[in-house]
């Protein structure tokens, strides 16, 4: 398909196990974001890419989260030594290009539950 | 501390007639609006969006207003279908400011009665 595809689409594993999530952004898209999303909130921002820089990670929890983009345009997010409070819909979005007024693109989603 | 609010966990709307979802925002930075729709276990699909240099825009049933003195911005839907059903996010970005993030709010759960 030609939108943002995210695998996998349900991660459960074991607190203090690492995880590793994957998306594929729309092909050309400059711009790659990703989000939480916790129960009954909206998502929140936790780092963004342009190309395979990675100019933002201010919404990364704490240094056990961990993002790459090495060639601009699959990611991956990884989580070390996974916690409970981990568990959330990790949301991954693309956007054409660097300038301003670019809606993001939203792929489906990886729910984790940390066990 | 909330920098967009969506006041109204939900809303339930008579098929045929207006839905009016409603959004506060409390950055001044914020220049560009959007809102975006959300079925379960789907990702969110943008529906609309606005700049700050305009008051209104409007796409097909869609219509997004935005006050930028009051900050509040509205999402009206006309007419409602069923196929509205679904959680509602008002986002918001200091685009022209090079920072991209979006901003969301809690989202307003819209039913339409048939």
């Amino acid at each position: 398909g030609a939108g943002v595809s995210q695998s996998p689409r349900y991660k459960v594993a074991k607190r203090g196990q690492d995880v590793a999530l994957r998306c594929d952004p729309i092909s050309g898209h400059v711009s790659l974001f990703w989000y939480q999303q916790a129960l009954g909130q909206g998502p929140e921002f936790l780092t963004y890419f342009q190309n395979e820089a990675q100019l933002d990670k201010s919404g990364l929890p704490s240094d056990r989260f961990f993002a790459e983009r090495p060639e601009g345009s699959v990611s991956t997010l990884k989580i070390q030594r996974t916690q409970q409070e981990d568990s959330a819909v990790y949301l991954c979005a693309s956007s054409t290009s660097t300038g301003g007024n670019q809606p993001q693109h939203f792929g489906d989603g990886t729910r984790l539950s940390i066990l | 501390d909330q920098q967009v609010k969506q006041n109204s966990p939900s809303l339930s709307v008579q098929e045929g007639r207006i839905s009016i979802l409603n959004c506060d925002y409390t950055n001044s930075m914020f220049d560009y609006f959007l809102w975006y729709k959300k079925y379960p276990a789907e990702g969110p699909t943008f529906l609309i969006s606005i700049s700050s240099i305009k008051d209104k825009n409007e796409d097909g049933r869609f219509t997004v207003f935005l006050n930028k003195s009051a900050k509040h911005l509205s999402l009206h839907i006309v007419p409602s279908q069923p196929g509205d059903s679904a959680v509602y996010f008002c986002a918001a970005s200091e685009s022209n400011f090079g920072n991209e993030k979006l901003t969301f709010g809690t989202g307003t759960r819209l039913t339409i009665i048939p």
